[in-house]
């Protein structure tokens, strides 16, 4: 059963360029979240998907940042016009649908994006 | 609104010596914790977790976490550390009313083991 997939797992834009991240969830998970974690940070909720529909995106900055997770294929986190305060490595996690281990979230292994 | 506070940001420590990561959550309604262990340059891996019943939780590596709501602590213990366990290990806690929410993290505490 293959864990939260993310890709790519490095991304480099230039200021100004889109940058566009990937999550796969895990197997029969329908549930995903966003964090963004800043060197020596903690992680940070950025937002919460369901399939066709974001539940929370209280902790989205409220310009050039999006989400989607659309019914087939993977959660999409796009940034617009990167700056290089975006620069961070950005966390997928998934969790289950039914059953105690719902209040579970699964990471994937993350993608660093750096602006130059 | 949840807060999670790490009161040591490094915490050094001889390979088989006890250790002791504090951590310290607020919240004016009832939560969950965990804690989440990050190797370098991964994701996070879900080390234990309290939702209810017993207030000690165990994993299968050793660790211990103690819930104690009067102090609102949730102090990761291991009585004897290996060189493997050197990593960054993060508390989190979330709200127990509803089935899906967001995870606050507290700011991470670096472990490193030395021989």
């Amino acid at each position: 059963n293959a864990g939260v997939m993310q890709n790519p797992r490095h991304l480099v834009r230039r200021r100004g360029q889109e940058a566009r991240l990937r999550c796969s969830p895990m197997k029969g998970h329908s549930h995903v979240y966003w964090y963004r974690q800043l060197p020596e940070e903690g992680l940070k909720f950025m937002v919460y998907l369901q399939k066709e529909n974001i539940i929370d995106e209280s902790g989205m900055p409220k310009e050039r940042f999006s989400a989607e997770f659309p019914k087939e294929g993977p959660s999409i986190l796009r940034i617009q016009q990167v700056v290089r305060g975006d620069s961070a490595a950005y966390f997928c996690a998934s969790s289950p649908d039914q059953g105690l281990r719902r209040y579970e979230q699964y990471f994937g292994p993350g993608t660093r994006l750096t602006v130059t | 609104a949840q807060s999670v506070t790490q009161l040591d940001s490094q915490v050094p420590v001889f390979e088989e010596a006890p250790v002791e990561l504090r951590c310290n959550y607020s919240s004016s309604v009832s939560v969950y914790l965990f804690w989440y262990v990050q190797y370098p340059n991964q994701g996070l891996q879900l080390l234990l977790k309290y939702l209810s019943g017993s207030t000690l939780v165990e994993s299968i590596n050793g660790f211990e976490a103690e819930f104690n709501k009067s102090q609102t602590s949730f102090h990761l213990r291991k009585p004897s550390v290996h060189i493997s366990d050197t990593a960054e290990y993060f508390c989190a806690v979330r709200s127990s009313s509803g089935g899906y929410n967001k995870l606050i993290f507290g700011a991470g505490t670096r472990l490193a083991v030395h021989p």
